[in-house]
């Protein structure tokens, strides 16, 4: 596509429900970012996928997050048992591998948890 | 540890005045740089991206220049708008192993017309 397509764009869930925030990035982008805004965090890295190598899970906060990239495009970020401070917006980048061009970010989920 | 800092974090000015926004970060060794616009509710748009090897980049209004050895980059605004009004973003990658951008915390900018 033309640019990086999020959905949905808001999702409100109960506490302790599952969620899934799905990522299309830019065809031919190899590489895949999620990012998490938070009121008064500032962007917080997440998760960071590199063609069929392995993700850097370095930024995951906790283990009920997890990602996968399906055929080295479409991503799916996972938050089970959902708590309030996962409230926030959760953004998706991608970007070509060599590094040489920016990051072209989506128009993120907003997720709350109520 | 990398830290970006942005000043001011926010700023008011009137139309038509050129204007500095400042991003400086604790260690040199970076990858690149890049600037990105935020409006409230939206994504991050990329505005000028700096590779560790470039001192500076431009794109119509905008100049950003980038200082590796004193671990500072500016965003240089010309004239600026009322459409300039965001949120100023400073990212710092630190190599090409990582894809991990570290941001600073931005800069708000409000211009009046």
């Amino acid at each position: 596509g033309a640019g990086v397509s999020q959905s949905p764009s808001n999702k409100v869930t109960e506490k302790g429900k599952d969620v899934e925030l799905r990522c299309d990035p830019i065809s031919g982008h190899t590489a895949l970012y999620w990012y998490r805004q938070s009121l008064g965090q500032g962007l917080e890295f997440l998760i960071y996928f590199q063609g069929n190598s392995a993700p850097d899970k370095s930024g995951l906060p906790s283990d009920r997050f997890s990602a996968e990239r399906t055929g080295g495009s479409v991503s799916t970020l996972t938050i089970q048992r959902t708590q309030q401070e996962d409230s926030a917006v959760y953004l998706c980048a991608s970007s070509l591998y060599s590094g040489l061009d920016g990051y072209t970010f989506g128009s993120g989920t907003r997720l709350t948890v109520v | 540890k990398q830290e970006v800092t942005q000043i001011p974090a926010a700023l008011s000015v009137p139309e038509g005045e050129n204007l500095v926004l400042n991003c400086s970060f604790t260690d040199s060794a970076i990858y690149n740089l890049q600037w990105f616009r935020q409006d409230p509710g939206k994504g991050l748009t990329s505005l000028l991206l700096i590779q560790s090897s470039q001192r500076e980049q431009t794109s119509g209004r905008l100049n950003a220049s980038l200082d590796k050895s004193s671990g500072r980059s500016t965003l240089y605004i010309a004239a600026s708008q009322p459409g300039d009004s965001a949120t100023y973003l400073c990212a710092v990658r630190v190599s090409s192993n990582t894809g991990k951008l570290i941001f600073g915390q931005g800069t708000t900018l409000q211009v009046k017309p």
